[in-house]
């Protein structure tokens, strides 16, 4: 099975700060990754699919990049909004996995 | 719109069974994947199952931790999935949500359109 890990678990950042998200696959997923926020309270929401495919709607200050083993998540100017826990998730085969989460705090 | 809603959540003791049910709206069903995703309170987000569409055989996978006790059906024909849950466990308890699952390959599922969630609590 393809355990996914993210660092950092927690991060707290200012707004305007450009922020990085990592998420580690333990074996190669080409670039079958999902990135998923949910704030607090609510449903996750599907920001990124296939690394660095924008789902609709989502705002330009997000943005993913990798392939292989290592992806990134980039939120290019942090905003009040933005506070939440994000999850990647590979499908490169099953079973499906998430990883641990980070959550994005501002200061 | 796309819609999707669960239900059938609720307290069962550990050993028992409950059904959830998972309706959609908005969306060609049968064209679709249907996944159930569940968290933990306090906790991430963990994988349980999927139902392909028939369209690539309606074959259903599930997480390891769930093999054996719980099963995916639907009825395309109600736009309805059901995730059947025997021998729950405490460990069990969490929101179980309904999603849609994306595909291009039929192989390969991301999830976009996620329903509220229902929260199944297991115990005695």
């Amino acid at each position: 099975d393809i355990q996914m890990t993210q660092s950092p678990s927690t991060l707290s950042a200012s707004a305007g700060d450009r922020v990085t998200i990592t998420c580690r696959a333990s074996q190669s997923i080409s670039r079958w990754l999902a990135w998923y926020q949910q704030k607090p309270g609510k449903v996750p929401k599907l920001l990124i699919y296939e690394a660095s495919s924008s789902e609709g709607g989502v705002p330009s200050r997000f943005s993913g990049s990798g392939s292989g083993t290592e992806f990134t998540l980039t939120i290019s100017s942090l905003q009040p909004d933005d506070t939440a826990t994000y999850y990647c998730q590979h499908y490169n085969s099953f079973p499906l996995a998430f990883g641990g989460g980070t959550k994005v705090e501002i200061k | 719109e796309v819609q999707v809603v669960e239900s059938g959540g609720g307290l069962v003791q550990p050993g028992r069974s409950l059904l959830l049910t998972c309706r959609t709206s908005g969306f060609t069903f049968r064209d679709h994947a249907i996944s159930w995703v569940r968290q933990a309170p306090g906790k991430g987000l963990e994988w349980v199952g999927l139902s392909r569409s028939r369209i690539y055989g309606g074959v259903n996978e599930y997480a390891a931790s769930v093999r054996g006790r719980f099963t995916i059906s639907r009825d395309d024909s109600e736009s309805t999935a059901w995730l059947q849950m025997n021998s729950l466990k405490t460990e069990d308890t969490a929101m179980y949500y309904c999603s849609r699952g994306l595909t291009v390959t039929g192989a390969k599922y991301w999830f976009d359109s996620w329903g509220q969630g229902t929260l199944v609590t297991v115990s005695s």
